[in-house]
């Protein structure tokens, strides 16, 4: 198994300023995964973090309003940009194994923008 | 593409109940499912998972089967306690779980004593 930590757990911020969200694993990981959670909503994929690469984005979701950097095996930031009310949710880290059919999550950042 | 369809809640229930969260899926190829549960004011967990179809996934008292024919993946529990209580999401992954998943829109549990 592995043990996901995120960094802040929760943030109040002003809109047109950005927050970085660091996210931890305990051990080496293949596949990392940032997601986001609108109140009351399900989660949906922003991007997948590449290691040592452009992280890949799901349609809707671009590097600049989110960039995402992922320097190794078991480090990766979602930065959120020039932050706007509606960007106010749960953003989650997750990551998994080649191996494994286990995704594992974080236990996410709460961002509220105002 | 890939989508998952839940039953909305919330869904309330007595303790001991039996518990059912409808699940179905779209999916191009032949994905792996899974239950995911977040409990109050905690991060998401795997409850369980199946990989190929008629396979049976359990956990906790839970139990949900792969149906590739209906496409389905119902959560069940023949008797819910109150520590049960949490919203539950179901999910696919097109190549085996380590890549990304596709939620369902979620359904909150809530046991009452």
């Amino acid at each position: 198994s592995a043990v996901i930590s995120q960094k802040p757990s929760r943030d109040i911020c002003q809109r047109g300023t950005s927050l970085t969200i660091q996210c931890q694993v305990d051990s080496q990981v293949t596949m990392m995964f940032w997601y986001r959670q609108q109140p009351g909503q399900s989660l949906t994929l922003i991007a997948t973090a590449n290691q040592g690469s452009e992280a890949t984005y799901e349609s809707g979701f671009v590097i600049d309003k989110f960039p995402i950097s992922r320097p190794n095996l078991t480090f990766s930031t979602l930065t959120v940009s020039n932050m706007s009310p509606e960007d106010s949710s749960i953003y989650l880290c997750s990551a998994g194994t080649d191996y494994s059919y286990e995704q594992y999550f974080g236990p996410g950042t709460r961002l509220t923008v105002t | 593409g890939d989508s998952v369809t839940q039953m909305e809640g919330p869904v309330t229930l007595s303790e001991e109940a039996f518990l059912t969260i409808n699940c179905t899926y779209t999916a191009t190829g032949y994905p792996s499912l899974f239950w995911y549960v977040q409990y109050p004011g905690e991060g998401l967990q795997l409850l369980l998972k199946a990989t190929k179809a008629d396979d049976k996934g359990s956990n906790k008292g839970f139990e949900a089967t792969y149906r590739k024919e209906t496409t389905s993946f119902h959560l069940e529990k023949g008797s819910v306690q109150v520590s049960d209580s949490a919203v539950y999401f179901c999910a696919l992954s097109d190549q085996g779980g380590s890549e990304k998943l596709v939620f369902g829109k979620g359904t909150k549990l809530t046991v009452n004593p």
